[in-house]
């Protein structure tokens, strides 16, 4: 069965430096997100993609935050200089066209992302 | 705002029903959506309702009441591997907004 992967699965980095999440979404998906969760608390979103641009971000998803999808299979999440509150786990989604009536979106297994 | 109420934790024994409920509050609502967790791992979707009714999956049913923005998920022939976190989900446009999640233990 196609999954969604993401790599690294655990990610440590310094406060300030810039950290690169990497996803591969499923192949014939068409639209991707960003979700985080704090460790204990729930799932946030961060952003959505779709037709090479962002669809939609969440106010979490300021400046420091940038995605890309720099070829036809990979779509990173770009923090450009860490804070500690960043640590989290960071959950890439993707989604295909909507068969009738449902809505489901695969998440891959997560990065762990922790600042120091 | 935006808010999605559900019990945080809930515990049954192997065998039984169990029902976890979610009240929303949201600007949009496009549908309502289920999905499980284990350990932190990836969440992974079980149903998905737009409309009112329910829906049956194996085991899983999940119901929806747009009218009072309210739903829930209904477990049945409770297993040890069901315990995880379950969260209910709200569909807006293209983003899902989460709740806090129900934490449910199933003991033998």
């Amino acid at each position: 069965e196609p999954e969604v992967t993401q790599t690294p699965s655990h990610q440590v980095t310094q406060m300030g430096q810039e950290v690169i999440l990497r996803c591969v979404p499923i192949s014939n998906h068409l639209y991707f997100y960003w979700y985080r969760q704090i460790l204990g608390q729930k799932v946030e979103f961060l952003v959505s993609f779709y037709n090479n641009e962002i669809s939609e971000k969440s106010e979490i998803f300021d400046d420091q935050f940038s995605v890309e999808r720099p070829d036809g299979s990979n779509f990173t999440l770009k923090i450009r200089s860490t804070k500690l509150e960043d640590s989290a786990m960071y959950f890439c989604a993707s989604r295909g066209t909507s068969s009738r009536g449902s809505y489901e979106q695969y998440f891959g297994p997560g990065t762990r992302l922790t600042v120091t | 705002g935006q808010s999605l109420e559900q019990p945080s934790e809930v515990t049954a024994v192997e065998g039984a029903i169990v029902q976890i409920n979610c009240t929303y509050q949201t600007s949009g609502f496009y549908g309502l959506s289920w999905y499980q967790q284990h350990d932190g791992g990836a969440p992974t979707f079980l149903s998905y309702n737009a409309l009112d009714g329910l829906e049956e999956t194996g085991r899983f049913s999940s119901f929806l009441s747009r009218s009072d923005s309210y739903g829930y998920l209904l477990l049945q022939e409770l297993q040890m591997k069901d315990s995880a976190s379950y969260f209910c989900a709200v569909r807006q446009a293209g983003k899902l907004i989460f709740g806090q999640g129900t934490e449910l233990s199933v003991k033998p």
